[in-house]
């Protein structure tokens, strides 16, 4: 069936370090692509996307890579702080074949540790 | 705050009935989107709607339905619940199916 990447792994990190959250999308034809962080009792919030014309896209303190010839999505935070431990999906979408349907990966659980 | 709003927050109910869960998307957002979040299956896609068109369906149940009405709110109908349905049920939305999705806080939806 469809998928994208995880398998639910937690990451932990020091608060300061640089953190990487990897993705592994299944779906050649995906041309859109999109991070989201969800905390406990909450909804996912947007963090950043990637169309797949371009290969890397920065945000405020996030980084996104895509790597299309492998399938690879990565979300790279620097300074990574306490209010950045949460619950990160990674999501594709395929706009012309499904509309605006995301296909959400299982998630990764990033810990911050003060 | 996403702007999108959801209600119920919580709701209880018995296997056999029938709930309505309601989305306001954010202002000017046309676009909205339904999706199942549960332990074993991860957040999984139901239904989208765009100006009150459907657009594009997931492996929803023939037992749930929704619609999108003139002033661009939502409603997600689920009947005849079964206790596999306990799940939280969010809605997203966005100004064009091109652009970011923007989620609520979902409906807890336990079914006892």
């Amino acid at each position: 069936g469809e998928s994208v990447g995880l398998h639910l792994p937690t990451l932990s990190v020091q608060e300061g370090d640089n953190s990487i959250i990897n993705c592994a999308y299944s779906n050649s034809a995906s041309d859109y692509f999109i991070w989201y962080k969800q905390e406990s009792g909450k909804g996912p919030q947007f963090i950043i996307d990637i169309r797949s014309n371009m290969d890397k896209r920065q945000g405020q303190r996030v980084t996104v890579l895509l790597n299309k010839t492998v399938k690879h999505l990565s979300l790279q935070i620097a300074a990574t702080q306490p209010g950045d431990s949460a619950v990160y999906f990674c999501a594709e979408n395929n706009r012309y074949n499904q509309g605006g349907k995301l296909i959400f990966g299982q998630g990764t659980e990033l810990s911050v540790k003060p | 705050d996403s702007g999108v709003t959801q209600t119920p927050k919580h709701l209880i109910t018995a296997t056999g009935q029938r709930v309505t869960l309601r989305c306001s998307p954010r202002s000017g957002d046309l676009s909205v989107y339904w999706y199942q979040q549960s332990l074993d299956q991860g957040l999984q896609f139901l239904i989208q709607y765009y100006n009150g068109e459907e657009r594009a369906k997931g492996n929803i149940l023939e037992r749930f339905s929704a619609q999108q009405f003139p002033d661009l709110h939502s409603e997600l109908n689920l009947s005849s619940l079964e206790l596999g349905d306990s799940a939280l049920y969010f809605c997203a939305s966005s100004p064009h199916p091109d652009q970011p999705q923007h989620f609520g806080d979902g409906t807890r939806l336990s079914i006892l």
